[in-house]
Protein backbone atom coordinates (compact mmCIF):
# COMPACT_ATOMS: atom_id res chain seq x y z
CA UNK A 1 0.00 0.00 0.00
CA UNK A 2 1.48 3.37 -0.68
CA UNK A 3 1.95 5.56 2.03
CA UNK A 4 4.01 8.44 2.78
CA UNK A 5 7.59 8.78 4.07
CA UNK A 6 9.23 11.76 5.77
CA UNK A 7 13.16 12.02 6.59
CA UNK A 8 14.93 12.32 8.77
CA UNK A 9 12.49 11.19 11.59
CA UNK A 10 14.23 12.76 14.45
CA UNK A 11 16.43 15.81 14.15
CA UNK A 12 18.25 18.37 16.96
CA UNK A 13 19.38 21.16 15.90
CA UNK A 14 20.51 24.55 17.70
CA UNK A 15 18.54 27.63 17.99
CA UNK A 16 19.14 30.01 14.58
CA UNK A 17 19.72 27.18 12.83
CA UNK A 18 18.34 26.26 9.30
CA UNK A 19 16.63 22.77 8.77
CA UNK A 20 15.08 21.15 6.31
CA UNK A 21 12.33 18.41 6.81
CA UNK A 22 11.86 16.20 3.39
CA UNK A 23 8.36 14.35 2.61
CA UNK A 24 7.97 11.57 -0.04
CA UNK A 25 4.49 12.10 -0.94
CA UNK A 26 1.98 9.28 -2.56
CA UNK A 27 3.02 9.35 -5.80
CA UNK A 28 -0.48 10.08 -8.10
CA UNK A 29 -1.64 12.77 -5.35
CA UNK A 30 -1.67 16.04 -6.58
CA UNK A 31 -2.34 18.39 -3.19
CA UNK A 32 0.55 18.08 -0.72
CA UNK A 33 0.58 19.19 3.21
CA UNK A 34 2.36 20.46 6.60
CA UNK A 35 1.21 20.49 9.83
CA UNK A 36 3.00 20.18 13.07
CA UNK A 37 2.21 18.72 16.42
CA UNK A 38 3.54 20.21 19.68
CA UNK A 39 3.88 18.00 22.08
CA UNK A 40 0.69 17.10 23.55
CA UNK A 41 -1.09 19.42 21.48
CA UNK A 42 -3.83 19.60 18.64
CA UNK A 43 -2.38 18.77 15.21
CA UNK A 44 -2.19 22.68 13.41
CA UNK A 45 -2.20 23.36 9.79
CA UNK A 46 1.03 25.19 8.28
CA UNK A 47 0.52 25.04 4.59
CA UNK A 48 -0.52 23.66 1.66
CA UNK A 49 1.12 23.04 -1.81
CA UNK A 50 -0.82 22.48 -5.14
CA UNK A 51 0.65 22.95 -9.06
CA UNK A 52 3.51 24.02 -7.91
CA UNK A 53 2.15 27.47 -5.86
CA UNK A 54 1.33 27.58 -2.38
CA UNK A 55 -2.96 27.40 -2.02
CA UNK A 56 -2.85 28.00 1.55
CA UNK A 57 -1.31 29.20 4.37
CA UNK A 58 -2.40 29.79 8.56
CA UNK A 59 -1.13 32.21 10.63
CA UNK A 60 1.75 29.94 11.81
CA UNK A 61 3.14 29.62 8.68
CA UNK A 62 5.99 32.91 8.33
CA UNK A 63 8.62 34.56 6.41
CA UNK A 64 10.85 31.84 8.82
CA UNK A 65 9.00 28.96 6.78
CA UNK A 66 9.09 27.59 3.08
CA UNK A 67 8.05 24.87 1.03
CA UNK A 68 9.52 23.20 -2.31
CA UNK A 69 8.92 20.48 -4.36
CA UNK A 70 12.23 20.44 -6.16
CA UNK A 71 11.44 17.46 -8.14
CA UNK A 72 9.10 15.13 -9.12
CA UNK A 73 8.47 13.40 -6.13
CA UNK A 74 10.13 15.70 -2.73
CA UNK A 75 8.24 17.54 -0.87
CA UNK A 76 10.08 19.53 1.82
CA UNK A 77 9.72 22.01 4.55
CA UNK A 78 12.69 24.59 5.51
CA UNK A 79 12.59 26.54 8.53
CA UNK A 80 15.29 29.20 7.96
CA UNK A 81 16.16 30.43 11.69
CA UNK A 82 14.98 28.00 13.98
CA UNK A 83 13.10 29.36 17.47
CA UNK A 84 13.04 27.07 20.11
CA UNK A 85 9.09 27.16 20.12
CA UNK A 86 9.57 25.61 16.71
CA UNK A 87 10.05 22.15 18.65
CA UNK A 88 7.50 20.13 17.46
CA UNK A 89 6.31 16.95 15.59
CA UNK A 90 6.12 18.19 11.88
CA UNK A 91 3.51 15.38 9.88
CA UNK A 92 3.92 15.39 5.89
CA UNK A 93 0.29 14.90 4.23
CA UNK A 94 -0.80 14.33 0.85
CA UNK A 95 -4.08 13.57 -1.38
CA UNK A 96 -4.96 13.23 -5.03
CA UNK A 97 -8.16 16.14 -4.42
CA UNK A 98 -9.08 18.38 -1.83
CA UNK A 99 -11.54 16.98 0.70
CA UNK A 100 -10.43 13.42 -0.38
CA UNK A 101 -8.32 11.62 2.81
CA UNK A 102 -5.44 13.48 3.70
CA UNK A 103 -2.79 10.18 4.09
CA UNK A 104 -0.20 11.62 7.05
CA UNK A 105 3.48 10.11 7.13
CA UNK A 106 4.97 9.12 9.93
CA UNK A 107 6.29 12.33 11.18
CA UNK A 108 9.48 14.40 12.04
CA UNK A 109 10.19 15.05 15.29
CA UNK A 110 12.61 18.42 15.52
CA UNK A 111 14.04 19.57 18.57
CA UNK A 112 15.58 22.93 18.98
CA UNK A 113 18.23 23.40 21.72
CA UNK B 1 -14.75 30.47 13.98
CA UNK B 2 -12.38 28.04 12.55
CA UNK B 3 -12.04 25.95 15.51
CA UNK B 4 -13.59 22.76 16.11
CA UNK B 5 -14.01 22.04 19.83
CA UNK B 6 -13.38 18.42 20.80
CA UNK B 7 -14.59 16.55 24.50
CA UNK B 8 -13.40 14.52 26.70
CA UNK B 9 -9.79 15.18 26.63
CA UNK B 10 -9.58 11.51 27.78
CA UNK B 11 -11.89 8.55 28.19
CA UNK B 12 -11.27 5.29 29.92
CA UNK B 13 -13.84 2.36 29.37
CA UNK B 14 -13.73 -1.06 29.88
CA UNK B 15 -12.88 -3.76 26.94
CA UNK B 16 -16.86 -4.06 24.90
CA UNK B 17 -17.79 -0.74 25.69
CA UNK B 18 -18.87 2.08 24.15
CA UNK B 19 -16.31 4.88 23.51
CA UNK B 20 -18.07 8.04 22.75
CA UNK B 21 -15.79 11.41 21.72
CA UNK B 22 -17.93 14.58 20.76
CA UNK B 23 -17.06 17.46 18.67
CA UNK B 24 -18.72 21.31 17.87
CA UNK B 25 -17.68 23.95 15.30
CA UNK B 26 -18.62 27.23 14.19
CA UNK B 27 -17.90 27.70 10.81
CA UNK B 28 -21.11 27.24 9.49
CA UNK B 29 -19.12 26.34 5.78
CA UNK B 30 -17.17 23.53 7.08
CA UNK B 31 -18.54 20.72 5.34
CA UNK B 32 -16.44 17.79 5.62
CA UNK B 33 -15.67 16.17 8.99
CA UNK B 34 -13.28 13.34 9.23
CA UNK B 35 -12.46 11.07 12.25
CA UNK B 36 -8.05 10.54 12.74
CA UNK B 37 -6.76 7.78 14.74
CA UNK B 38 -3.31 8.48 15.60
CA UNK B 39 -1.26 5.76 17.62
CA UNK B 40 2.00 6.88 20.02
CA UNK B 41 5.15 8.06 17.25
CA UNK B 42 2.82 7.22 14.17
CA UNK B 43 0.74 10.24 11.91
CA UNK B 44 -2.69 10.64 12.15
CA UNK B 45 -4.48 8.04 10.21
CA UNK B 46 -8.42 8.35 8.71
CA UNK B 47 -11.45 6.50 10.57
CA UNK B 48 -14.24 7.36 9.18
CA UNK B 49 -15.65 10.68 7.67
CA UNK B 50 -18.99 12.13 7.23
CA UNK B 51 -20.12 14.99 5.39
CA UNK B 52 -23.55 17.24 6.23
CA UNK B 53 -26.01 15.64 3.83
CA UNK B 54 -26.11 12.76 6.04
CA UNK B 55 -26.69 12.47 10.20
CA UNK B 56 -24.86 9.24 10.69
CA UNK B 57 -22.41 7.05 8.71
CA UNK B 58 -21.11 3.30 10.28
CA UNK B 59 -18.02 1.16 9.44
CA UNK B 60 -17.85 -1.75 11.38
CA UNK B 61 -17.37 -0.65 14.96
CA UNK B 62 -16.99 2.73 14.31
CA UNK B 63 -20.49 5.25 13.96
CA UNK B 64 -19.96 9.21 13.14
CA UNK B 65 -23.73 10.54 14.05
CA UNK B 66 -23.91 14.23 12.72
CA UNK B 67 -26.49 17.39 13.83
CA UNK B 68 -26.49 20.17 11.61
CA UNK B 69 -28.54 22.19 13.16
CA UNK B 70 -26.34 21.83 16.55
CA UNK B 71 -23.01 22.56 14.81
CA UNK B 72 -21.95 19.14 16.27
CA UNK B 73 -20.51 15.63 15.69
CA UNK B 74 -19.93 12.18 17.61
CA UNK B 75 -17.25 9.43 17.47
CA UNK B 76 -19.06 5.85 18.96
CA UNK B 77 -16.80 3.59 19.32
CA UNK B 78 -18.96 0.20 19.56
CA UNK B 79 -17.85 -3.07 21.62
CA UNK B 80 -14.07 -0.67 22.58
CA UNK B 81 -10.77 -3.21 22.40
CA UNK B 82 -7.33 -2.46 24.27
CA UNK B 83 -6.38 -1.97 20.71
CA UNK B 84 -8.44 1.12 20.05
CA UNK B 85 -6.52 2.86 22.27
CA UNK B 86 -5.12 5.86 20.87
CA UNK B 87 -6.13 9.36 20.32
CA UNK B 88 -8.66 9.96 18.30
CA UNK B 89 -9.14 13.73 16.76
CA UNK B 90 -11.88 15.32 14.85
CA UNK B 91 -11.46 17.08 12.50
CA UNK B 92 -13.11 19.91 9.60
CA UNK B 93 -12.57 21.18 6.66
CA UNK B 94 -14.36 23.72 4.00
CA UNK B 95 -15.36 22.53 0.47
CA UNK B 96 -12.82 25.26 -0.85
CA UNK B 97 -10.22 25.04 1.62
CA UNK B 98 -7.30 22.33 1.75
CA UNK B 99 -6.75 22.16 5.41
CA UNK B 100 -7.82 20.54 8.32
CA UNK B 101 -8.82 21.97 11.52
CA UNK B 102 -8.15 19.55 14.27
CA UNK B 103 -10.10 19.38 18.06
CA UNK B 104 -7.82 19.02 20.75
CA UNK B 105 -7.91 14.97 20.33
CA UNK B 106 -9.10 12.75 22.48
CA UNK B 107 -6.99 9.84 24.44
CA UNK B 108 -8.54 6.58 25.06
CA UNK B 109 -7.93 4.04 26.99
CA UNK B 110 -9.45 0.51 27.11
CA UNK B 111 -8.91 -1.45 29.92
CA UNK B 112 -8.69 -4.90 29.09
Amino acid sequence: EPEVTQTPSHQVTQMGQEVILRCVPISNHLYFYWYRQILGQKVEFLVSFYNNEISEKSEIFDDQFSVERPDGSNFTLKIRSTKLEDSAMYFCASNYFIQETQYFGPGTRLLVL
Amino acid sequence: QQQVKQSPQSLIVQKGGISIINCAYENTAFDYFPWYQQFPGKGPALLIAIRPDVSEKKEGRFTISFNKSAKQFSLHIMDSQPGDSATYFCAASTPSGSRLTFGEGTQLTVNP
